[in-house]
């Protein structure tokens, strides 16, 4: 089993629409949740980070924590073409060892 | 703030010929180091990672090698390309739980 499990899609989605991206991951020893946003040809750059379980809320992004389902998801209202990008899940262990990836979503946002 | 340095941006290069690509990293101390390939339209797959100076983990059995001669400079490296090691590299820096910064990527091509 996968340490991280990301649909890759592609999610295509009508401007204005509320979006829904998912992880799920198999340790429960980890705290520390992370999402990222990687447009074409460019590298990954931090979108929102969560400590433990709860939400987090940054303007139209969304991030929530369920450790005890072990799934992560970010939310985005109101999708723009401009967010249009590779969404990746990133996993921090306690002792941050290793930043463990999603395989990332595709997200087109038509206009 | 933290700044990675990563070159080249392009390379193209034939097979069975050496490689070298170099991450340097401005800002902080200490980082954990991360070398990471994404195959088009896929997600990060980590390839190595590195705690400290001389420290360094593999993830992926491969063609491919790293290494850390000083805390801030983290190096990837083949004796021998193979046409599967075409892809985009990317190096990233995090430091504590805090947020990993990635440089701008090598996009491989091997012919």
């Amino acid at each position: 089993q996968k340490e991280v499990e990301q649909d890759p899609g592609p999610l295509s989605v009508p401007e204005g629409a509320i979006v829904s991206l998912n992880c799920t991951y198999s340790n429960s020893a980890f705290q520390y949740f992370m999402w990222y946003r990687q447009y074409s040809r460019k590298g990954p750059e931090l979108l929102m980070y969560t400590y433990s379980s709860g939400n987090k809320e940054d303007g139209r992004f969304t991030a929530q924590v369920d450790k005890s389902s072990k799934y992560i998801s970010l939310f985005i209202r109101d999708s723009q073409p401009s967010d249009s990008a590779t969404y990746l899940c990133a996993i921090d262990g306690e002792y941050g060892n290793k930043l463990v990836f999603g395989a990332g979503t595709i997200l087109r946002v038509k206009s | 703030s933290q700044t990675i340095h990563q070159w080249p941006a392009t390379l193209v290069q034939p097979v069975g010929s050496p490689l070298s690509l170099e991450c340097t990293v401005e800002g902080t101390s200490n980082p954990n180091l991360y070398w990471y390939r994404q195959a088009a339209g896929r997600g990060l797959q980590l390839l190595f990672y590195s705690v400290g100076i001389g420290q360094i983990s593999s993830e992926v059995p491969q063609n491919l090698s790293a290494s850390r001669p000083q805390d801030r400079q983290f190096i990837l490296s083949s004796k021998k390309l193979l046409l599967s090691d075409s892809g985009f590299y990317l190096c990233a820096a995090v430091t504590g739980h805090t947020e990993a910064f990635f440089g701008q990527g090598t996009r491989l091509t091997v012919v």
